[in-house]
């Protein structure tokens, strides 16, 4: 059964520090991961989606990197903002269906 | 183009008691899959439609069920409804027949709460 872990739990930092979430799994053979975020009380929005063949992927101020072999990706969001603060969560596809991580709860301070 | 939508947004019920929830996904989407959500299990997988057909189908009990019409409108029912049901329900929609492998996009969510 996949696991999927994201640490730490909650994160804070002032506006304009660059974040760091990380992602680990236990099964390697994977489909893709992808990232999402999620405001409170709404649905998740997709932020990126990397296939298993990729190391990368790039949109605006966000990059995430995915090691297929370590089971980790990392999900680089440059020079945050207060708009940034909200819930993220990575996913994985694999066995048909997508497994989530718990999240990293992210606060950006003005 | 309107997003997924989920209806109704708020529902509370009492045990024992049976209830369907409903998604409208983006037009021309044919995959539909649904997710609970709680702060003790996160997100875990209900189950996937396409084209009207459950494609794959996670570990809840039987008392979970779901179905996809001929316009990709879905419905989830739970039947004999426990207190452990209280979540965030989820419904997601992609242009993909696997939507575990394309982007997924989300509804608000329907919150259900039984007392």
């Amino acid at each position: 059964k996949q696991e999927v872990t994201q640490i730490p739990a909650a994160l804070s930092v002032p506006e304009g520090e660059n974040l760091v979430l990380n992602c680990s799994f236990t099964d390697s053979a994977i489909y893709n991961l992808q990232w999402f975020r999620q405001d409170p009380g709404k649905g998740l929005t997709s932020l990126l989606l990397i296939q298993s063949s990729q190391r990368e992927q790039t949109s605006g101020r966000l990059n995430a990197s995915l090691d297929k072999s370590s089971g980790r990706s990392t999900l680089y969001i440059a020079a945050s903002q207060p708009g940034d603060s909200a819930t993220y969560l990575c996913a994985v596809g694999n066995d048909y269906k997508l497994s989530f991580g718990a999240g990293t709860t992210v606060t950006v301070r003005a | 183009k309107a997003g997924v939508t989920q209806t109704p947004r708020y529902l509370i019920k009492t045990r024992g008691q049976q209830v369907t929830l409903s998604c409208s996904p983006i037009s021309g989407h044919r995959s539909v899959s649904w997710y609970q959500q709680t702060p003790g299990q996160g997100l875990q997988f209900l189950f996937e439609y396409f084209s009207e057909t459950q494609r794959n189908k996670g570990n809840f009990p039987g008392r979970f069920s779901g179905r996809q019409f001929s316009n990709s409108r879905s419905e989830m029912n739970v039947s004999t409804l426990e207190l452990g049901d209280s979540a965030l329900y989820l419904c997601a929609s992609s242009r993909e027949v696997s939507s575990y492998n394309s982007p997924l996009h989300f509804g608000n969510g329907t919150r259900l709460t039984v007392t």
